[in-house]
């Protein structure tokens, strides 16, 4: 079956550092993917997207290339802020309406 | 806009209560979904109404009871919860048809205790 893997937070950064935060997927056919963002006591926010190989999604300074070689769609960010600190979750969506999470990285940026 | 309202925000409920979450959506959208979310966790799906028919439910137990009065409207009703139910219900909207931009978005969230 689908299903997302991510890695194990939290992680830890100072700001202006760089980040990456590692996604990879197991789908048949050609799921569209997707970054969540949760922020302490509130939903999901959608943060970016891709829905076919190669695309590239971006938004407030992130990024994901949707990779179907590596069935990969890491999380990138040049210059992380204090404010960027949240629960970020990769998932994607095959053919159904029903939408695979993995298990959400926590990301610290301190001043 | 791409709001989702949920009330109430928080819920403490007794064991032997019954009580209702509401979710609304006036985006258009005809798929609606249920997602249960405990702490440090991802959500797991729970139900998904699709043109207001329950398409999705993913083996809930029966105390948890779906109901979608109209395609902006999304209910969950509640009846002898448990505490181990404690968690955030959160409720998500999508525009319901095969797209690969199919987006679902989340509503707040209703933070749920169960004394």
């Amino acid at each position: 079956g689908n299903s997302v893997t991510q890695m194990e937070g939290p992680v830890t950064l100072s700001e202006e550092a760089f980040l990456t935060i590692n996604c990879t997927y197991t789908a048949t056919g050609y799921p569209s993917l997707f970054w969540y963002v949760q922020y302490p006591g509130e939903g999901l926010q959608l943060l970016l997207k891709a829905t076919k190989a190669d695309d590239k999604g971006s938004n407030k300074g992130f990024e994901a290339t949707y990779r179907k070689e590596t069935t990969s769609f890491h999380l990138e960010k040049g210059s992380v802020q204090v404010s960027d600190s949240a629960v970020y979750f990769c998932a994607l969506r095959g053919g159904t309406d029903k939408l695979i999470f993995g298990t959400g990285t926590r990301l610290q940026v301190f001043p | 806009d791409t709001e989702v309202t949920q009330t109430p925000k928080h819920l403490v409920m007794g064991m032997t209560n019954k009580k209702s979450l509401k979710c609304e959506q006036h985006m258009g959208h005809r798929a609606m979904y249920w997602y249960k979310q405990k702490a440090k966790k991802p959500p797991e799906l729970m139900f998904v109404y699709s043109y207001e028919k329950l398409s999705i439910n993913e083996s809930v137990p029966s105390r948890f009871s779906p109901e979608c009065p109209n395609s902006s409207l999304l209910n969950l009703h509640l009846h002898a919860l448990q505490p181990e139910d404690s968690a955030l219900y959160l409720c998500a909207s999508s525009q319901g048809r095969a797209l690969r931009e199919n987006i679902q978005y989340f509503g707040a969230g209703t933070r749920l205790s169960v004394l």
